[in-house]
């Protein structure tokens, strides 16, 4: 079945600078979504990017979305320390029969560090 | 008000038993979830009902049975737990089945099967 995988796993960086993650799927998509997820907590939804879209903002993230390539990016910018948690990308699957199923990639571990 | 809420946030029981785990949202959406997130942060989707009906079982063993008895409430019941069962339990809502729309998540239920 259909899987997003994320690049990389783990990414450590400092406060200020920017971060940047990425999913790659393998199969069309209706659209691709990236979550956040603290520590020991729920996902929380970050932005949506249909497939006829190439890139949106918001605040300080801009995900793209490259539909030739199956791939998109999270660009985080200016980075906090509160910025620390995974980050996972998840796609609904053209032709999943509208059934609202999300598949979900592995996630990226972002450490910001102070 | 916490929009989507699950219990009990921890559960720790012994290979055999037969424990629950229930699910409200307040947010009006017609779709909820249940998702299964393991060790490594995988998160696999397992079920999902819309308005009360079965949309998505995702070749989950049949000691899983979910059940809704209105839209607001998802409920997840397991059989003879198996030391394999032992992760974080999500439950998840949105506004409706199609279009692959933002899911709302609950803060996990970790279950450890012992």
């Amino acid at each position: 079945s259909q899987q997003g995988e994320e690049d990389p796993q783990a990414l450590s960086i400092q406060e200020g600078e920017n971060a940047t993650m990425n999913c790659s799927y393998k199969t069309s998509i209706n659209n691709l979504q990236w979550y956040r997820q603290n520590s020991g907590r729920g996902l929380v939804h970050l932005i949506l990017i249909r497939s006829n879209e190439r890139e949106k903002h918001s605040g300080r993230l801009r995900v793209t979305l490259d539909t030739s390539k199956k791939s998109s990016s999270l660009l985080i910018t200016a980075s906090r320390a509160a910025d620390t948690a995974s980050y996972f990308c998840a796609t609904d699957a053209a032709g999943s029969g509208n059934t609202g199923k999300l598949i979900f990639g592995q996630g990226t571990t972002l450490q910001v560090k102070p | 008000d916490t929009a989507v809420s699950q219990t009990p946030k921890y559960l720790v029981t012994q290979m055999g038993n037969d424990k629950s785990i229930k699910c409200e949202q307040n947010l009006g959406h017609d779709t909820m979830y249940w998702y299964k997130q393991d060790s490594k942060k995988f998160l696999k989707i397992m079920f999902s009902y819309n308005n009360k009906e079965l949309i998505i079982n995702e070749t989950v063993p049949n000691r899983f049975s979910p059940k809704s008895p209105d839209k607001a409430h998802l409920n997840l019941h397991i059989n003879s737990l198996e030391l394999g069962d032992s992760a974080v339990y999500f439950c998840a809502s949105s506004l409706r089945q199609q279009g692959g729309g933002e899911l709302f998540f609950g803060e996990g239920s970790r279950l450890t099967v012992l």
